[in-house]
Parts: structure tokens; sequence; C-alpha cells
């Protein structure tokens, strides 16, 4: 079974600061993909971000990097230059096929 | 073109009723995904289709949850004689991609918010 962590329900950041989301996730399978998304109070869910159990180089998008850390099973969002839209719920994901399992979330607040 | 569209984008229920919520997934798309999101949580998988064919169904939580996609493209999720653990946002998603790959982007629509009285 796979399991996804995330121990930070709630943060709060500066705004123009970096922020970092982390998750933490448990699986035998060697392949496997990891997935950030972000969830405003709109409710709607916006892929981030993606890092595969094979890729070799941390995956970035724009303000977006994927700390990945596969030998602790790590796979840490880090936010940089904070700005006041960031304010949502980030999750973490994994598939290793075709579904995804999410962790509990973390809720981001920017504060001016 | 459009994004995954759901359908209703609220629903009140009452105790006992039967409820169908609607997936209009992105063109072409031939994986479709239903979660289940309680409040305060991540989604948890429901069930999954790849064209017609409901491939996975271990995410219902009984059998008055039920799933179909008959044409492959539009999905109807219905819920029969609602409890209110019932109470959930019902996100659908899709994806171009089939099972066997771990790079599995999936769209997501913006849920139907059910609440049962």
């Amino acid at each position: 079974a796979q399991k996804i962590t995330q121990t930070q329900p709630g943060m709060f950041v500066q705004e123009k600061e970096a922020v970092t989301l982390d998750c933490t996730y448990d699986t035998s399978d060697p392949s496997y993909g990891l997935f950030w998304y972000k969830q405003p109070s709109s409710g709607e869910m916006i892929f981030l971000i993606y890092q595969g159990s094979y890729d070799q180089q941390n995956a970035t998008e724009g303000r977006y990097s994927l700390n990945f850390q596969k030998a602790r099973k790590s796979a840490n969002l880090v936010i940089s230059a904070s700005q006041l839209g960031d304010s949502a719920m980030y999750f973490c994901a994994m598939s290793n096929d075709y579904k995804l399992s999410f962790g509990a979330g973390t809720t981001v607040t920017v504060r001016a | 073109g459009a994004g995954v569209s759901q359908s209703p984008r609220y629903k009140v229920a009452k105790r006992g009723q039967d409820v169908a919520l609607r997936c209009d997934p992105i063109s072409g798309h031939v994986s479709l995904f239903w979660y289940q999101q309680a409040l305060g949580q991540g989604p948890e998988f429901l069930t999954y289709f790849q064209n017609e064919a409901q491939l996975d169904k271990s995410g219902l939580p009984s059998d008055r949850f039920f799933a179909e996609r008959p044409e492959g493209s539009v999905s109807t999720l219905k819920i029969q004689r609602t409890q209110q653990e019932d109470s959930a946002v019902y996100l659908c998603a899709s994806s171009s991609r089939t099972s066997g790959s771990s790079y599995n982007e999936q769209f997501f629509g913006p849920g139907t918010r059910l609440t049962v009285l």
C-alpha cells in the first residue's frame, strides 16, 4: 500500500519569501511518480510539478521546485518568492500506475 | 479546449435520496477518475475508467455507489440511498495516459459538493 504523509497542517509565510512544504512517502514499488497539486478556496485541483522516481535531477517549474531525496523517501515542495495568490491548500500525491494517493494537505497563508 | 467540467456544482440531498453526479472529461482523454474529498482531507480514489471499461472500483465505499461511462466520454457517479457520511466533494479527473505509466498527470474538474441532510 502507498502512503503519503504531510506533517504540516498549516503554514504562514511572508510575501516574497520562500516556503518549504514537507512530504514523505512510503512505497515498495521501484517505479513511481510524485506530484504536487494546489487547491485554492474555489476548490479546483491545479497541477504544479511532477518528479519521477528515476529522474536524476530535481524538478522545477517556475517558482516551484521539488526537493527529491529518494533514500529518505522525501519530496518537499519549495515555493520561492511567495505571492498573495499562493495562499491555498497544497497536496502531495504519489502514483505508481494510474491512481493518485494524496496526503492530508498543508494550508499555506501568505501574509502581505 | 475546455477543461474537465462537473455538474451540478452543489447538491443538497435528504438522507435516503438517490443522486447522480456528472463529469465531462477533456475531449480525447481515455482515462477518467473519481475521487471523494472529505472536508479538510486529501482526495481519496474511488474508481477508474479506461475508455468505457471500469478497470478499478476498489475505492467505492459501498454497493450504494455506482459509476458508469457507457460511451467512453461522459461519466456519471450515482449514489443510492444517500447517508450523511456521503457528504463530501466529489472530484472527477481525466488523463490522456493509460495505466502502466507512473507519469499520470490528471486534470481535475471543479468538483461537486454533496451535502446530505
